[in-house]
């Protein structure tokens, strides 16, 4: 099983609500990501957890607040947004090596108002 | 720091054509490379890999080779199909403070008319 699940699918929200992402595996990796990606471009890699510590924050604004409660879930917490954050979140997984896949989950279309 | 450069696009090719889209990577050290896929509102998927120099990676009849003297990984496939339409990214991972970092291209749009 090579799956990375997101949730929710599609999230709308203002500028003022607090929302959180979530992204969950079950293939033991002990590295997870967050992406951003906005329209004909690349992923824009935001954080990584390295066995459940935060290891790269990408000078990422603090209006986004990563957490990893385990080995298996990461979250996104989103508060005061503003609508330029309007992206599709990609959370990924993999093993801590160079030579190691990373898998990533379908996303999370947000659109801020 | 390390970078990849790919063809620009869009790049459109009637169904059953040969298909190339050229990578050249910069970076220090021996880092693995990748194709990437991502179909219209999906996330990436894996295409294939090379971890060291001169592996080809192959998968659904795409094929790269991991080229160091020329510092190119370039994605080629004999046939290609109307599903095989989406967008290609090539990326390379090295470790930074301790943890894996992908660096991607700018991506290739690929359009197959039937």
């Amino acid at each position: 099983d090579t799956e990375v699940t997101q949730t929710p699918k599609h999230l709308v929200m203002g500028m003022t609500n607090k929302k959180s992402l979530k992204c969950e595996q079950h293939m033991g990796h002990r590295a997870m990501y967050w992406y951003k990606q906005k329209a004909k471009k690349p992923p824009e890699l935001m954080f990584v957890y390295s066995y459940e510590k935060l290891s790269i924050n990408e000078s990422v604004p603090s209006r986004f607040s990563p957490e990893c409660p385990n080995s298996s879930l990461l979250n996104l917490h989103l508060h005061a947004l503003q609508p330029e954050d309007s992206a599709l979140y990609l959370c990924a997984s993999s093993q801590v090596t160079s030579v190691d896949t990373q898998y990533f989950g379908p996303g999370t279309r947000l659109t801020v108002l | 720091g390390n970078s990849v450069t790919q063809m620009e696009g869009p790049v459109t090719l009637s169904e059953e054509a040969f298909l190339t889209i050229n990578c050249t990577y910069t970076a220090t050290g021996y880092p693995s490379l990748f194709w990437y896929v991502q179909y219209p509102g999906e996330g990436l998927q894996l295409l294939l890999k090379a971890t060291k120099a001169d592996d080809k990676g192959s998968n659904k009849g795409f094929e790269a080779t991991y080229r160091k003297e020329t510092t190119s990984f370039h994605l080629e496939k004999g046939s290609v199909q109307v599903s095989d339409s989406a967008v290609y990214f090539c990326a390379l991972t090295s470790i930074i403070q301790g943890a894996q970092k992908l660096v991607f291209g700018q991506g290739t749009r690929l359009t197959i008319n039937p």
